[in-house]
């Protein structure tokens, strides 16, 4: 089945680490994003990428890394520099052109401890 | 600047009953998308209904419509015949052509229906 796919589900994080939150996705989109939720709260733009090898900072980038290396998978890194890394992730992935939805994975949920 | 408005952070319904989720946008492209998502408590995104800029007529997915009025930069979402299901939080959503594709979320309503 198509779809898209994070893992883990859930991640623990101790202070000073950095950490790789996965995103895979056999749908043949172009377009991948990665967003954070925090409780009650809508979702914040951090990274986003049209076509491999080339993507746009978000709203809310800093402390936060990315690739994109191959067309199925934006891997998304948060670095120590991010200061408050709590929250809920989401990735989503779409084709080009502004008429088609997002589809979106399960989410991590990262707890720093 | 915010593009995407939810004025209404939570809002309690009958069972059976219609409600009106807001949502007012901003840009200045011609062509772009509204969307609206429902997350439930397990925190996956579910995707409802789409509007695009040219569509003249209004969108309808079975219980949801949107009323889309673009002179005012709106794109409510109405669900019809609440159900307890319905319990969620909605989020509206833009996609501008121009912007490199970019999808921008409001901050959301929560919906409680009630019995």
């Amino acid at each position: 089945d198509g779809g898209i796919t994070q893992s883990p589900k859930y991640l623990f994080r101790k202070e000073g680490q950095n950490v790789t939150l996965s995103c895979e996705q056999n749908l043949n989109h172009d377009a991948m994003y990665w967003y954070r939720q925090d409780p009650g709260q809508g979702l914040r733009l951090i990274y986003y990428s049209q076509i491999v090898n080339d993507f746009q900072k978000g709203d809310i980038a800093e402390g936060y890394s990315v690739s994109r290396e191959k067309k199925e998978s934006f891997p998304l890194t948060v670095t120590s520099a991010q200061k408050n890394p709590t929250a809920f992730y989401l990735c989503a992935s779409t084709w080009q052109g502004g008429n088609t939805e997002a589809f979106f994975g399960q989410g991590t949920r990262l707890t720093v401890v | 600047a915010q593009k995407i408005t939810q004025t209404q952070p939570g809002m309690f319904v009958q069972e059976k009953e219609a409600v009106t989720l807001d949502c007012t946008y901003d840009t200045s492209d011609q062509s772009y998308g509204l969307f609206w998502y429902k997350q439930p408590s397990s925190g996956e995104m579910i995707f409802l209904i789409y509007q695009g800029s040219y569509d003249e007529q209004n969108a309808t997915e079975g219980r949801y419509s949107l009323n889309f009025q673009k002179a005012r930069k709106s794109a409510n979402l109405v669900i019809s015949a609440s159900q307890l299901g319905d319990s969620a939080m909605y989020f509206c959503a833009m996609r501008e052509t121009d912007s490199w594709g970019k999808f921008q979320f409001g901050a959301g309503t929560q919906v409680v229906v009630t019995p």
